[in-house]
């Protein structure tokens, strides 16, 4: 079936490493990404997304990459703050699914000082 | 900046009684959802509504019920609590496919 999965449950880090958080999914067909950054007690917040014709999109400290020849998505933050510590997730989209989007479980990062 | 509201954010309820959580958005929204979230199952899709008065059951409907009478709200019902419900509820909304998706800060739901 269908499933989006992260390849590390933790990341753990240094203040001002880059860190790159890891996506496989499984359907080709997906033709939409959207990374999401989770903070304790709070709501999944969009960070940036990614149609299925560009391989990179670059935003404020982040950049998002898509490999669709081994369907692999990636988020890469800059100089990573302790304010970054979260739960993210990956998520895909494709014709069949219709609207809703289908998510990963999760990699935690955690950023120390 | 989108904003979804959802009406609490902590709830306990007891077994067998009817539980409503109530979902609004501000930005004209098509698409309405309810996700449950729980440690190691991540986000699963209880129903979601592509316009008004219309559902579409989800990966896990049973035991739940929504309803959309006008387009910025859609509400979750729990037709008769068990302590299996007892997660993170959250609602989110997008314009179209293609488009992100918004989440609200969730209702943490204990069922006793």
């Amino acid at each position: 079936g269908e499933s989006v999965g992260l390849h590390l449950p933790t990341l753990s880090v240094q203040e001002g490493d880059n860190s790159i958080i890891n996506c496989a999914y499984s359907n080709s067909a997906s033709d939409y990404f959207i990374w999401y950054k989770q903070e304790s007690g709070k709501g999944p917040q969009f960070i940036i997304d990614i149609r299925s014709n560009m391989d990179k999109r670059q935003g404020q400290r982040v950049t998002v990459l898509l490999n669709k020849t081994v369907k692999h998505l990636s988020l890469q933050i800059a100089a990573t703050q302790p304010g970054d510590s979260a739960v993210y997730f990956c998520a895909e989209n494709n014709r069949a699914a219709g609207t809703a989007l289908i998510f990963g479980k999760g990699t935690t990062l955690s950023v120390s000082s | 900046d989108v904003k979804v509201t959802q009406s609490s954010r902590y709830l306990v309820k007891r077994t067998g009684e009817k539980v409503f959580l109530e979902c609004v958005q501000d930005m004209d929204h098509e698409n309405m959802f309810w996700y449950r979230q729980d440690p190691g199952l991540g986000l699963r899709l209880i129903y979601f509504s592509y316009d008004v008065k219309m559902k579409e059951k989800g990966d896990i409907p049973e035991g739940y019920s929504v309803s959309r009478e006008k387009k910025e709200r859609f509400s979750l019902i729990l037709e008769s609590a068990s302590t299996n419900q007892t997660s993170m509820y959250l609602c989110a909304s997008r314009t179209s496919y293609n488009s992100p998706l918004h989440f609200g800060n969730g209702t943490r739901l204990t069922v006793t």
